[in-house]
């Protein structure tokens, strides 16, 4: 089944503790891009990437880190979380054809409360 | 700056009844346009797309949007709502610009009566 895979779902932790959310594609897809949702301010992009090893930013990249080690896999990494970092993320995927836009295949979410 | 305006908060509507949910982009050229539901506790679902073409555009679900460039708008359309259409919507655009980013609106949280 083609889908897009998150882990943890849920997650709580403390102030500072370094934590990474993984995700990863089956669908061969070049583009992988991550998401906060908050209530009231819909869904913001915190970083995206075109293909392996190539990374940018979002609009709300601050506190976060990202890889592009292999092309299915795209994990999240908060270095030292702070409580406003407490939200649902979403990764999503696209297969990025020439200079198209597709379909963007989301993730179920990860639930994540900084304490 | 981008921007994508749902300027719809909360939308009750009763089953049965027509809906639309508005949409206003700014953008300097036209943008790529989406339409996404999510189910309580779900991931976001493709509605429909616009690129180019017909500016009337069929998603699934029954879902239909016009895109008007003069009033910069993408309103997303259905005839008739079902019970399980309620949900939340979101509206957004993809800067044909080649950097692949994407901004969505706030959203519009969909409530349907029996």
């Amino acid at each position: 089944e083609a889908q897009v895979t998150q882990n943890p779902r849920y997650l709580i932790t403390v102030t500072g503790k370094k934590l990474t959310v993984t995700c990863s594609q089956n669908m061969n897809h070049e583009y992988m891009s991550w998401y906060r949702q908050d209530p009231g301010l819909g869904l913001r992009q915190i970083y995206y990437s075109m293909n392996v090893e190539v990374t940018d930013k979002g609009d709300v990249p601050e506190g976060y880190k990202v890889s592009r080690k292999e092309k299915r896999n795209f994990p999240l990494i908060l270095e030292s979380p702070s409580p406003n970092q407490t939200s649902l993320y979403f990764c999503a995927s696209n297969p990025k054809t020439g200079s198209s836009y597709n379909e963007q295949f989301f993730g179920p979410g990860t639930r994540l409360t900084v304490l | 700056a981008q921007s994508v305006t749902q300027p719809d908060i909360h939308i009750t509507v009763s089953e049965g009844a027509s809906l639309e949910l508005r949409c206003n982009y700014s953008y300097g050229a036209t943008p790529y346009l989406f339409w996404y539901v999510q189910s309580p506790g779900q991931g976001l679902q493709l509605l429909l797309k616009y690129f180019s073409g017909d500016t009337l555009v069929q998603g699934i679900k029954g879902f239909e949007a016009e895109f008007k460039r003069s009033q910069s708008s993408f309103n997303l359309r259905k005839p008739s709502v079902h019970w399980s259409d309620a949900a939340e919507y979101f509206c957004a655009v993809g800067a044909p610009s080649g950097t692949y980013k994407y901004i969505f609106g706030t959203g519009t949280r969909l409530k349907v009566l029996a």
